[in-house]
């Protein structure tokens, strides 16, 4: 049962402190998406990746966010400096471009807290 | 530019009255349409989808969708409710041209009450 994974599940963390989430998309998949999602702004788009290139990271916040693909395996998302306001559920999903209608595969979430 | 709204940001039913929970398309060009399912503390999960093949589209757990083009509607549907059905239900588009460009809509939270 192929599945998207995401490391850690929870996170609590002091502000000031780095925060790295890790994903590892369904194998054979080439696109990978980070989402960010929040009571009040629903879900949000932060950055998604082809074939490990960043396509599209315009929702995210450059100062302090970045997102890598170091291969085709593993995707990451770091936030240095984390803020209270960074406190969310980030969720990756990976999708395939072989007769693809845009269906995404979602992982479970990480759910960060920043104090 | 395509956009997703989702009328009702809260749906109540009672256990086995009918769902129905709206979703309004709007794009430029033959748009491919998704409903996900979201349960407490988990990530979305793909409910159904339409790719301009039949316009009534059934998918997992009983639901099922209608593209109506004339609308700009998707509407998803299941005619006797369940308790485990209380989740939150996103409506999104993508289209040929963009279809690594899931546009999501704000979702909409469905209780059921027994």
């Amino acid at each position: 049962d192929a599945r998207v994974t995401q490391t850690p599940r929870h996170k609590v963390t002091e502000m000031g402190q780095e925060v790295t989430m890790r994903c590892q998309p369904i194998l054979g998949h080439n696109t990978v998406f980070w989402y960010r999602q929040t009571m009040m702004q629903g879900l949000e788009l932060l950055a998604y990746f082809r074939n490990r290139a960043p396509l599209d990271d315009s929702g995210m916040p450059k100062d302090r966010f970045s997102a890598e693909m170091p291969d085709a395996t593993l995707a990451t998302l770091k936030i240095q400096p984390s803020e209270p306001r960074d406190s969310a559920v980030y969720f990756c999903a990976s999708g395939s471009q072989q007769g693809a209608y845009g269906e995404q595969y979602f992982g479970p979430g990480t759910r960060l807290t920043v104090t | 530019a395509q956009s997703v709204t989702q009328l009702g940001s809260h749906v109540s039913v009672s256990e086995g009255a009918l769902v129905l929970l709206r979703c309004n398309y709007s794009s430029s060009v033959p748009p491919y349409l998704f409903w996900y399912v979201q349960y407490p503390n988990q990530g979305l999960q793909l409910l159904l989808k339409y790719t301009s093949a039949a316009t009534l589209v059934k998918g997992i757990n009983g639901f099922e969708a209608e593209f109506k083009k004339s609308e700009t509607s998707f509407h998803l549907t299941k005619p006797s409710a369940h308790m485990s059905d209380a989740a939150e239900y996103f409506c999104a588009v993508s289209d040929k041209t963009s279809y690594d460009k899931v546009i999501f809509g704000p979702g909409t939270s469905l209780s059921v009450i027994p």
